[in-house]
């Protein structure tokens, strides 16, 4: 079955750009979507087709994909953007598919 | 505005059989997936099982084939998740998602989550 790696964690300051990535075996053949969960909270999606925003998503939200690697970056990242961040594609044999999941810290 | 409602969930012991649902509304329900989704304490997010928007076409994890059962009702709106031989490892937040498209490869809605508790 296909399988997407996550950082557990990635820590930034105020202001600062964060980086989180998400690996897969050739995924720039895929298409990636990336999601944000709070606490208690159902996910929101953030970044679609490896770098597209949904209506309401800040610009500050950025994606893109390349060989085995696609990443997120936040850009004057602030506190508000603290979460959980999920990448997920759709595999023709596992289906959706979610990475592990990054704890964003805003510190 | 896209709603989606999700409900019934519980507490069920081990072996026992719960029905969940999700009311759909703001959107064409029946020209899209729908998705379940679920979510462990603690754990990160884990899909469940999808259905196409006519119902023709059903998808599920590895880990429930064979116990669980998705379908929809376009009448309704609304989708269902027949879940029998409840086990401990299916103790999880329950989420229902409307997929960008049938048939979509992401999730741009979701609902609020239904717990879902397997306990003696």
């Amino acid at each position: 079955s296909y399988g997407l790696t996550q950082p557990p964690s990635v820590s930034v300051s105020p202001g600062q750009t964060a980086s989180i990535t998400c690996s897969g075996d050739k995924l720039e053949d895929k298409y990636i979507s990336w999601y944000h969960q709070k606490p208690g909270q159902s996910p929101v999606l953030v970044i679609y087709e490896d770098n597209r925003r949904p209506s309401g998503i800040p610009e500050r939200f950025s994606g893109s994909n390349s060989g085995n690697t696609a990443t997120l970056t936040i850009s004057g990242t602030q506190a508000t953007d603290e979460s959980t961040y999920y990448c997920q594609v759709w595999d023709s044999r596992t289906a959706w598919v979610f990475g592990g999941g990054t704890k964003l810290t805003v510190l | 505005e896209v709603q989606l409602v999700d409900s019934g969930g519980g507490l069920v012991q081990p072996g026992g059989s719960l029905r969940l649902s999700c009311a759909a509304s703001g959107f064409p329900f029946s020209s899209y997936a729908m998705s379940w989704v679920r979510q462990a304490p603690g754990k990160g997010l884990e899909w469940v099982s999808g259905i196409s928007g006519s119902g023709g076409r059903t998808y599920y994890a590895d880990s429930v084939k064979g116990r669980v059962t998705v379908s929809r009702d376009n009448s309704k709106d609304t989708l269902y998740l027949q879940m029998n031989d409840l086990r401990d490892e299916d103790t999880a937040a329950y989420y229902c998602g409307k997929l960008s498209a049938d048939f979509g490869d992401h999730f741009d809605s979701w609902g609020q989550g239904t717990q879902v508790i397997v306990s003696s």
